[in-house]
């Protein structure tokens, strides 16, 4: 079966700091992969989202970064934090065309940027 | 752009009413809708989904929707909530045939659920 790992549960970071954040897909080939960042009273922002190895779309302006080095591998990343990113990061992944199966979403990170 | 709109973001209730959470899309085409639900500590999880046939789909733990094309809406109901149905509720919408199947999510509904 499929299973999606997040890691790690939660994160406080100085203001300036790097960030990697990990997320990892089992069971399953060449997945759709995405980072959501939920803040609190915003409900789920996508922020970028992957269809194959290399290939990253971003949505949003921001101070983070994603890739995909492997195929059931997804990373958020940031050079150097800001206190606007804490938030609870959410992955997910999902296969075929049209969402027809909806997401499946990883246990999320909280992040504290202090 | 796709947008979707949750207006009620706190709602309480008691025990045994009624519940119906609104949500509306801003998308022309063909979509495909969802109905999230986060209950206190625990992942995202599908509560039900709407991609065709049936505009009524029912869902797990007794909830269901109703989509209504003319309106753009894809309203939540439950007849008789449960305290176990306090959580947050999300409201999503793709479009029918993304090849990168983006799903945009609503800002979330608060329900807390009074014993």
């Amino acid at each position: 079966s499929q299973t999606i790992h997040q890691w790690p549960a939660t994160l406080v970071q100085p203001v300036g700091s790097p960030l990697s954040l990990e997320c990892t897909v089992e069971g399953t080939s060449n997945p759709n992969l995405y980072w959501y960042r939920q803040a609190a009273g915003r409900g789920l922002q996508l922020l970028f989202y992957s269809v194959g190895i290399g290939q990253i779309s971003s949505e949003v302006p921001q101070n983070l970064s994603a890739s995909r080095p492997q195929d059931r591998q997804f990373i958020l990343s940031s050079k150097k934090l800001l206190l606007s990113d804490s938030g609870f990061y959410l992955c997910a992944w999902n296969q075929g065309t049209g969402g027809l199966y909806g997401y499946t979403f990883g246990s999320g990170t909280r992040l504290t940027v202090v | 752009a796709q947008s979707v709109s949750q207006h009620n973001h706190h709602v309480i209730l008691s025990e045994a009413a009624s519940l119906e959470l609104g949500c509306n899309y801003s998308y022309g085409g063909t979509v495909n809708l969802f109905w999230y639900v986060q209950y206190p500590g625990q992942h995202l999880q599908l509560l039900l989904k709407y991609f065709s046939g049936d505009p009524l789909v029912k869902g797990i733990k007794g909830f269901e929707a109703e989509f209504i094309k003319s309106k753009f809406s894809f309203n939540l109901r439950k007849p008789s909530v449960q305290w176990s149905d306090t959580a947050e509720y999300f409201c999503a919408v793709n479009e029918g045939y993304s090849s990168a199947s983006k799903i945009i999510f609503g800002s979330g509904t608060r329900l807390s659920i009074r014993p």
